[in-house]
């Protein structure tokens, strides 16, 4: 069962454009939520994270939005680069556990 | 930051040999490494938990015997596929959690095997 729920699968957006990810969860003992970028035969990267104590982190042009009633998180990308073409994932920690769920995986490109 | 180093990068090893792959934590002392496997074009599937000086745990469906996780030291776990077979090729990813937050995780750089 896939704890954590992402769309869309895939992304073409114009460079210069936002780019929206989007996911769902159900666990509400999550207390942890990261995204990642990961680029072809690369391990995936820390991009931005939030905790549900917050409902918005911005960190340069990555923005988390973080609604906590609704169990939904989305990464936004503002001005997108071809650069940042790559598969974003998000994923969710339980509190007290150590291991990470992650969402299905956004191929993103940015044309330019 | 912290930074995890993952060795070798690209393997190809012939069935039925054993390969070993290597994840170590540079700058900081990981109690907790990952390991997990990733098919192309999709997500990473946790296949275990290595706690140093411990047993791993293993996901449900993940062959134990099969693959051999070693976390011997604070710095350093490592993957070991046991007669690999084609079957077994794919991108191996190990992550580890950082001592300074308890919300870290830094990748390794992941491994592709080939098994021929």
């Amino acid at each position: 069962q896939q704890q954590v729920k992402q769309s869309p699968q895939s992304l073409i957006v114009q460079k210069g454009g936002i780019s929206i990810i989007n996911c769902a969860y159900e666990n509400t003992a999550f207390d942890y939520f990261p995204w990642y970028q990961q680029f072809p035969g690369k391990g995936p990267a820390l991009l931005i994270a939030i905790r549900p104590d917050v409902s918005e982190k911005k960190e340069g042009r990555f923005t988390i939005s973080f609604n906590k009633s609704a169990k939904q998180f989305s990464l936004h990308i503002m001005d997108s680069q071809p650069g940042d073409s790559a598969t974003y994932f998000c994923a969710a920690k339980e509190t007290g556990a150590n291991n990470l769920f992650f969402g299905t995986g956004t191929r993103l490109t940015v044309i330019p | 930051g912290a930074v995890v180093s993952q060795h070798p990068s690209r393997v190809i090893c012939k069935s039925g040999t054993s390969v070993k792959i290597e994840c170590r934590s540079l700058d900081f002392q990981a109690t907790t490494m990952f390991w997990y496997r990733q098919f192309p074009k999709q997500s990473l599937m946790l296949m275990a938990t290595s706690n140093e000086g411990s047993k791993a745990t293993y996901e449900q469906g993940v062959e134990k015997d099969k693959f051999l996780i070693n976390h011997a030291s604070l710095t350093l776990s490592t993957l070991t596929v046991t007669s690999a077979h084609p079957e077994d090729s794919s991108f191996y990813i190990c992550s580890a959690k950082t001592g300074q937050s308890i919300y870290g995780y830094t990748f390794g750089s992941g491994t592709r095997l080939t098994v021929v």
